[in-house]
Formats: structure tokens, sequence, C-alpha cells
């Protein structure tokens, strides 16, 4: 099974919602990633967690925070966002190692803030 | 930190026709090049990669190259299809992190 998947497929949250956004894979990665990705532009990296650790913080605001509940699940939780955040939300997973590694994404939340 | 530069920002050809995408990449210890392409509202689809050990590397249609000393690498489709159509970003890394470049809009014609 070469597949991450991603739920919900679509959200859309008030500014003072709270709502969550997952991500599951079953490849056996023990690195998680979340991106977010904006309109016509290339994915941009929020977190990386390795073995459930986080261990790249991109400096998100603290209304995105996020968990990694075990090696195969990725919760984003969402609370106060402002409409600049509306964007697509992508989960990729990929194997840790002292290389790089081939990063496969899921399909995305497209999150819609009003 | 790695910044890679990406060229053209639109590409339009025949069906048939080759299409070439260039990246450029700053950081001289990254060893990692993946391309993905993107479809209008689908996810990033990993399509070839190459680590810096290599100098080509070829899929069926596509190809990538790779210039450590000039720090460039490319993307080559040939024999395009109307279902190449999409968006194609390169991406460099030595780490867990990816940093991409800024994407090519790819139109193949019928």
């Amino acid at each position: 099974d070469t597949e991450v998947t991603q739920t919900p497929k679509h959200l859309v949250m008030g500014m003072t919602n709270k709502k969550s956004l997952k991500c599951e894979q079953h490849m056996g990665h023990r690195a998680m990633y979340w991106y977010k990705q904006k309109a016509k532009k290339p994915p941009e990296l929020m977190f990386v967690y390795s073995y459930e650790k986080l261990s790249i913080n991109e400096s998100v605001p603290s209304r995105f925070s996020p968990e990694c509940p075990n090696s195969s699940l990725l919760n984003l939780h969402l609370h106060a966002l402002q409409p600049e955040d509306s964007a697509l939300y992508l989960c990729a997973s990929s194997q840790v190692s002292d290389r790089a590694y081939e990063q496969y994404f899921g399909p995305g939340t497209r999150l819609t803030v009003t | 930190g790695e910044n890679v530069e990406q060229h053209p920002s639109t590409l339009s050809v025949q069906e048939g026709d080759s299409a070439v995408i260039k990246c450029t990449y700053s950081d001289s210890a990254s060893n990692y090049f993946p391309w993905y392409k993107q479809e209008l509202g689908k996810r990033p689809q990993l399509i070839i990669d190459i680590r810096s050990n290599v100098g080509e590397k070829k899929d069926q249609r596509i190809a990538v190259t790779l210039n450590k000393t000039a720090k460039h690498f490319s993307l080559h489709i040939t024999e395009t299809q109307p279902e190449d159509s999409a968006v194609y970003f390169c991406a460099a890394s030595n780490t867990d992190k990816l940093i991409f470049g800024t994407g090519t809009r790819l139109q193949v014609f019928p």
C-alpha cells in the first residue's frame, strides 16, 4: 500500500471554530509532514515529525497545532484561523534515513476560513 | 539555506514534441532531487528523482539530468501527450526538508 490518506477532503470553518485535519499512512514510514499550499504556489513546509517527535517547526503560528499520536497518524489542530489561512493542506510521509528520501503526499484537505 | 529556481514558469508544446524544465539550486550539500507532477486539484505526485551520485536517470518518456558542478538539473519529457498537462515542481534536499522550485505549468495541445 503506497498511499497516504487525509480527512476531510474539504473543510469550511469560521474564525472562532476549532477543527482538526487527519492524516494516515500504512507504508511503515517514520517521518510525516504537514505542508500548506496556496494556489499556483509550491507546497510550504510547516512541520516535520520523525519517530513521532517534532523535528522541524517552520515558525508556524500557534493557531496551528500538530500532533503525532503514533507512527501512522498525524493530526493538525486548527483554532482561531484567519481568512489568509485558506489553502490546501497536504500531509506527506517518508522513510527516515541519514539521507533524503522520497516523500509521498496525501490528497490534501482544502480549507476555507470564513 | 537552500534556494531553488525553476524555469520556465509556463510552457506550451504541441502533442508529440519534447518539453524541458530546468532548475538550479544553491546548496552544494543537496544530494537528492525529486520532480513532482500536480494536476489541478490533485496531490503532488513523485514522477522521478535523482541522487547526486548519478548524472542521468530515465523512466520511459521521462528523464532527469543532473550537473553537480553547475548545480542544475532538468526534467525532459519526450513524445508529450495531453495528459502530461500539469504543474511540475522540482525540489532539492540533503535532509528530510524538501525545498521546492516555483513550478512550471506545462500545457500540451492536441
